[in-house]
């Protein structure tokens, strides 16, 4: 059964448009959640994360919101720019335990 | 060179060979993951080290053999594969076990393709 769920595959959006990928979890015991961004050929990188105590977190164009009653949450990135075009992985940990469970991931393309 | 990297980038090989993964991380972390990332799924967590010692092995067939020298090598020893085992092999490290479910830092892979 897989615990964090990217239903979109991929996404397409015009430059300077917001991009909004989404992801939902099934495990409430799930406290920290983080979005990793993947270009072809490279390893995932980090990019932003948020704490169950929060319900946004925001780090320049990237902001990151979370919605715990729906076990969902979101990026946002605005304005897109083409270098945005990626692969985005959500992911999800319970502190403490020591690991990571990822999403299937979203390609993004950023059309000009 | 700095972060984690991994050699080699590319690897074909046949159901009967032998052939290994390496991996190294220059960040100074104290454990070290191998994931499987085939297309359109999840990365798949499959072996876990923490200060050399193995600490998870998610049911993963024992064709797949991971070894751990030091704290910043990691290695994957493969043989007999199927060719359901082609897929991307990428290795991450964290500062230590208790921060792996925080931030984890990825080498850039090994695409692996089975014949």
């Amino acid at each position: 059964d897989q615990q964090v769920k990217q239903n979109s595959p991929s996404l397409s959006v015009q430059e300077g448009r917001i991009s909004i990928l989404n992801c939902d979890y099934t495990n409430s015991m799930f406290d920290y959640f983080l979005w990793y961004k993947k270009y072809p050929a490279e390893g995932p990188t980090f990019l932003i994360s948020i704490s169950s105590i929060k319900d946004k977190n925001e780090d320049g164009r990237f902001t990151v919101f979370l919605n715990k009653s729906a076990k969902h949450l979101s990026l946002h990135i605005v304005p897109s720019q083409p270098g945005d075009s990626a692969v985005y992985f959500c992911a999800a940990s319970i502190q403490g335990a020591q690991k990571l469970v990822f999403g299937q991931g979203t390609r993004l393309t950023i059309n000009p | 060179e700095t972060g984690v990297t991994q050699t080699p980038r590319h690897l074909v090989m046949g159901m009967t060979n032998k052939k290994s993964l390496k991996c190294e991380q220059h960040l100074g972390h104290n454990a070290m993951y191998w994931y499987k990332q085939s297309a359109k799924k999840p990365l798949e967590l499959m072996f876990v080290y923490s200060l050399e010692e193995r600490v998870e092995n998610n049911s993963v067939p024992s064709r797949f053999s991971p070894e751990c020298p030091n704290s910043s090598h990691l290695f994957l020893h493969l043989h007999t594969l199927q060719p359901e085992d082609s897929a991307l092999y990428l290795c991450a490290s964290s500062q230590d076990l208790e921060r792996g479910g925080e931030t984890q830092y990825f080498g850039p892979g090994t695409r692996l393709l089975v014949l």
